[in-house]
């Protein structure tokens, strides 16, 4: 079954512990991208990765790190969560924006920073 | 920037059809549309790029102004199923923004029987 998936789906940290979202896609896409969503403010995006080993940042990049290594797997990592990083996350895969190709969004992961 | 959805939440009832904007204060490339559901994922609706060209599901038509920077998606005949939070993102023409996808603050349809 072609999806994304995301892990772990719920997560309860404090601050200040490094901790990694993992985000893997089997639809051998180009594209994926990260994305954090808060009550008001819909959905935006932290970084995204054109490619393997091509990342860039989105809209709201600072206090994450990310990494494509392989075209599957695109990790999101914070280094030192703190709570305002206290969110839905969304993981998601396309083949690409250019030529109108839909994105595939990930479950998401509920991250509570305490 | 941030695309400015509107309205921010509408309510029908079924059969009834509506009218959701995007504005963008930059020139576009393209602009994308999702539909959530309450504590899922969002899912593809449509994407319509400079130029004319448009893919998305049947039952669902959308229109991109490029002069005005504008996309509107319309949502006839409406369905119990169309309730959800509808997402528009807009991906800016020129210079390195490509791939870079801003999403505006969403629009809550709600369809009563």
């Amino acid at each position: 079954e072609a999806q994304v998936t995301q892990n772990p789906r719920y997560l309860i940290t404090v601050t200040g512990k490094k901790l990694t979202v993992t985000c893997s896609q089997n639809m051998n896409h180009e594209y994926m991208s990260w994305y954090r969503q808060d009550p008001g403010l819909g959905l935006r995006q932290i970084y995204y990765s054109m490619n393997v080993e091509v990342t860039d940042k989105g809209d709201v990049p600072e206090g994450y790190k990310v990494s494509r290594k392989e075209k599957r797997n695109f990790p999101l990592i914070l280094e030192s969560p703190s709570p305002n990083q206290t969110s839905l996350y969304f993981c998601a895969s396309s083949y690409g924006l250019a030529g109108g190709n839909e994105q595939f969004f990930g479950p998401g992961t509920r991250l509570t920073v305490l | 920037q941030q695309p400015v959805q509107s309205p921010q939440a509408v309510i029908l009832r079924e059969g009834e059809d509506a009218v959701i904007n995007c504005s963008s204060s930059k020139a576009l490339y393209s602009v994308h549309w999702y539909r959530q559901k309450h504590g899922e994922a969002p899912v593809f609706l449509m994407i319509l790029l400079k130029g004319g060209e448009q893919k998305g599901h049947e039952k669902i038509s959308a229109s991109f102004n490029e002069k005005k920077q504008q996309s509107s998606l319309y949502l006839t005949a409406s369905q119990l199923s169309y309730s959800g939070t509808y997402f528009c993102g807009t991906e800016f023409a020129g210079g390195t923004s490509y791939g870079k996808l801003t999403f505006g603050q969403g629009t809550i349809l709600t369809v009563h029987p």
